[in-house]
This record gives structure tokens, sequence and C-alpha cells, in this order.
């Protein structure tokens, strides 16, 4: 059964620090991997990731892909309170039948206090 | 303005009831998505469609239906056969060759 695995579930940081965010899978057909952010309401996407190595960043925010150990890392740095957020680490594994199926992870929930 | 509306942002339904969510969007997307939000859960797909008229089951179907008269719109109706219905719902739409999917903002369902 294809699963994506997060974690930690839950963080508590201060202002200026950096975190890392951790999301690992197991899936046949792997296409890509897409990082979210959720703040109340619609998931906001932040980065697809589909090659190994190759980090993707912005801003604050960057994240990387290892295909071969099948995880990938979401780092924050120089943290602030409007990073509190759910992220969402979603994995594109398409079967026969649909293309564009995302399985999603339980989500991280980040809350960063002043 | 491009995006994806959802009505209504909250909703309340009594046991026994059926009610329906709507789900617009206006990026011309062909596939769209409907999945439940629970705590500590993350989202869970209930229905797909890719095309008008043609729709599939996720992986928690059971008490929902939809339909997909017409390529903006993806309606789901949660019925009274859904034993717990309270969650939040999104809905959701891409191009079929890409993986990421735009979101709207959601409908708070409550089952009193």
């Amino acid at each position: 059964e294809d699963k994506v695995v997060q974690s930690p579930l839950s963080l508590v940081v201060h202002e200026g620090d950096t975190v890392t965010l951790n999301c690992s899978y197991e899936v046949t057909n792997f296409r890509s991997l897409l990082w979210y952010k959720q703040e109340k309401k619609a998931p906001t996407f932040l980065f697809m990731l589909t090659s190994s190595g190759i980090e993707k960043k912005s801003g604050r925010l960057s994240s990387i892909l290892d295909k071969k150990e099948l995880f990938s890392i979401l780092n924050i740095t120089a943290t602030q309170t409007g990073d509190s957020a759910i992220y969402l680490c979603a994995v594109e594994a398409p079967s026969s039948s649909n293309t564009g199926k995302l399985i999603f992870g339980q989500g991280t929930t980040l809350q960063v206090k002043p | 303005d491009g995006g994806i509306t959802q009505s209504p942002k909250y909703l309340f339904r009594k046991e026994g009831q059926n009610v329906t969510l709507s789900c617009e969007q206006n990026l011309n997307h062909d596939a769209m998505y409907w999945y439940r939000q629970d705590p500590g859960q993350g989202l869970r797909l209930i229905y797909y469609s890719q095309i008008v008229n043609d729709f599939q089951k996720g992986d928690i179907a059971e008490g929902y239906s939809v339909s997909r008269e017409k390529k903006e719109s993806f309606p789901l109706t949660v019925t009274s056969a859904q034993k717990n219905p309270t969650a939040f719902y999104l809905c959701a739409s891409s191009i079929l060759t890409r993986g990421e999917q735009f979101f709207g903002p959601g409908t708070r369902l409550t089952v009193l």
C-alpha cells in the first residue's frame, strides 16, 4: 500500500530558529513530491521535486529530494511567526485510472513563538 | 481572477440529512478532486474526475456522491450513509499532465 509519512507531527520553535521537516514515502510509480503550506484554509503550493539532490529554494524555505532513500526535507531558516502553519507533503503516484493522484502525509504542525 | 471557490464556508447539518458542497473553478482545469481533512490524518481522497460526465472513487468514497456535468463544477453530496461526516472538505483542480493541484478555501461541515 502506498504511504507517505511526515515527522515530526508537531513542532514548537521560537522566532529565528531553523527547522527541518521530514517526509518519507513508499509508493509505486513515483513521479514527483510536493510540499504545501496550509495556514487555515486552502493549502498553497511551495515546491515540486522530481530529481534527487537538486535543492529548490524560495526565500527562507528550501527543499531537497533523495529518491534512493525515499525521503525529502523542507528547511525553514530564521523562522517567523508567519511561518506557523501545517506543512503537507504529497507524492504524485499516478495510476492507470488517475494520472494526477496525490498521496498526502499527515502533515506537520509548526508553531513559531515570538 | 482565476481560482477555485467553495461554498458554503461553514455548514451545519442534522443527522440523517443529505447536504451538497459546491466547488467551482475557472482555471480551465480538466481534473477535479475532493478531499476530506481530519485532525492528524492529512488529506484523504474522496472522489476525483478527469473529464466531464466521468468520475472515480477515491480511498474513502462510501457515503459520498458527486457529479461532473460541467467542466467548471464538481459538487459533492454528503449522504446520511456517511457515518462520521464532521470534517473539513477541500476541493482541488489540476491539469491532467501535472501533479500540482490548486485548492479551494474549504468547507467545514459539522453534523449536530
